[in-house]
Parts: structure tokens; sequence; C-alpha cells
């Protein structure tokens, strides 16, 4: 079955430091999303993205992140300098149709970020 | 604003029996989707199952069944015949049709753990 692939699984980054997270979506899939998860604490929206172009973002996504597609299968988000406050789990996920009817999105395992 | 509601942080339930893990929102969209997602102790998104705010039926899918009450905005997790594998998180999220479904807004989670 087709999946959402993520790396790296985790890294541990010095605050201050750019991180660079990778996924591959779902070669078929129209839409990308960025979520991040704090631990112990609800999935939150960062950012989608279709058509080589940003649909939406929340305000947790400043200019402090940026995300690419910089060619036909993997998509980044990318923390120019991160904080302590970045540390999470981020997963990448992708769907279809903008998971209109029932087409939902599918995550990734997940990238866990560890900012020191 | 969006909002989705999960009351209950943790829960137990003996093998091989049914438990509802409760799911309310709030939204002023006419159209929306509803979904459940699990993430065991490993931490990957599991789509478990859809519940489109037209669909007349409650949805199912194996042993899992969606007690949507629209009038109610609920949208509860029913998981019968509970196996071991069972226990983890389990998220319900809303993705409203406004941001053309690209925008998932996800509970605070409840901890399943099913008991031998």
């Amino acid at each position: 079955e087709p999946e959402v692939t993520q790396t790296p699984s985790h890294q541990v980054t010095q605050m201050g430091q750019e991180v660079i997270l990778r996924c591959v979506p779902i070669s078929n899939h129209l839409y990308f999303y960025w979520y991040r998860q704090i631990l112990g604490q609800k999935v939150e929206f960062l950012v989608s993205f279709y058509n080589n172009e940003i649909s939406e973002k929340s305000e947790i996504f400043d200019d402090q992140f940026s995300v690419e597609r910089p060619d036909g299968s993997n998509f980044t988000l990318k923390i120019r300098s991160t904080k302590l406050e970045d540390s999470a789990m981020y997963f990448c996920a992708s769907s279809g149709t903008g998971a209109s009817s029932g087409n939902t999105i599918y995550f990734g395992e997940g990238s866990w970020l560890t900012v020191v | 604003a969006q909002k989705i509601t999960q009351t209950q942080p943790g829960m137990f339930v003996q093998e091989k029996e049914a438990v509802t893990l409760d799911c309310t929102y709030d939204t002023s969209d006419p159209s929306y989707g509803l979904f459940w997602y699990k993430q065991p102790s490993s931490g990957e998104m599991i789509f478990l199952i859809y519940q489109g705010s037209y669909d007349q039926q409650n949805a199912t899918e194996g042993r899992y069944s969606l007690n949507f009450q629209k009038a109610r905005k609920s949208a509860n997790l029913v998981i019968s015949a509970s196996q071991l594998g069972d226990s983890a998180m389990y998220f319900c999220a809303m993705s409203p049709a406004r941001y053309n479904f690209n925008k998932f807004y996800f509970g605070s989670g409840t901890k399943l753990n099913v008991k031998p």
C-alpha cells in the first residue's frame, strides 16, 4: 500500500540551527501538508501546499518556517533558526483531492525534532 | 471558529467489549468532514474512519463505526470487540469545506487502554 515517508525519524539540533525535514508524499497525491504535535498535546496544522504554492497556513507557520517541493517527489519543511519550543513531532501528510468526499489525508510516521 | 472537543483524556475497556470514544465539534460551516485517527505508542497517525456532514448513514469500517448526530454536533467512535492492539491514543478531527478540506482540526485525544 502506498505510504508517506519521512526523514529523518529523529533529529537533535542546537538552538539557532537550521533544520530541514523531508517527506515523500504518495505519488499521485496533489495536496501536501505539515502538522506538528508537541509532546502530549494535540496535532496542530502548520501548512498546506497545492500546485506549487501554499494554500493555507496557521499562525504557527511564521517567517521561520518555509516549505518547498524541490522536485517531483519531495516535499520539505525548513525551520531557519530553531527555538526550544520547536521541539515536536512533525508529520507530513498528503491527499488526493483536498480530502473532500472522504478522501482523507494520509500521514507519514513523523520526524521527531529535539532542539537543545 | 472551529473546535473539536474530546472530553475523555483516558479510558479503560475490557478485551472483547465495545467502547465509545466521545467527540463533539463546533463549526459554522455547513459542509465538513469528520475523521478518526489512531496513534499507537510508536507515534504514527493511522486513519480509521470518515463521516461527511451530508452523509445520511453512519460510517462503518470493520470494527469501527461512527455514531454521527449532526444536530448535537457529535461524532463518537465505537470500537466493537476491543483487542489488545487497540490500546492507543485516538484523535477526532474535522476538516471544513471553507478551506477546501485542506485544513484539519484535531481534538486533544483519548488514551484507550484495553485490559486482558
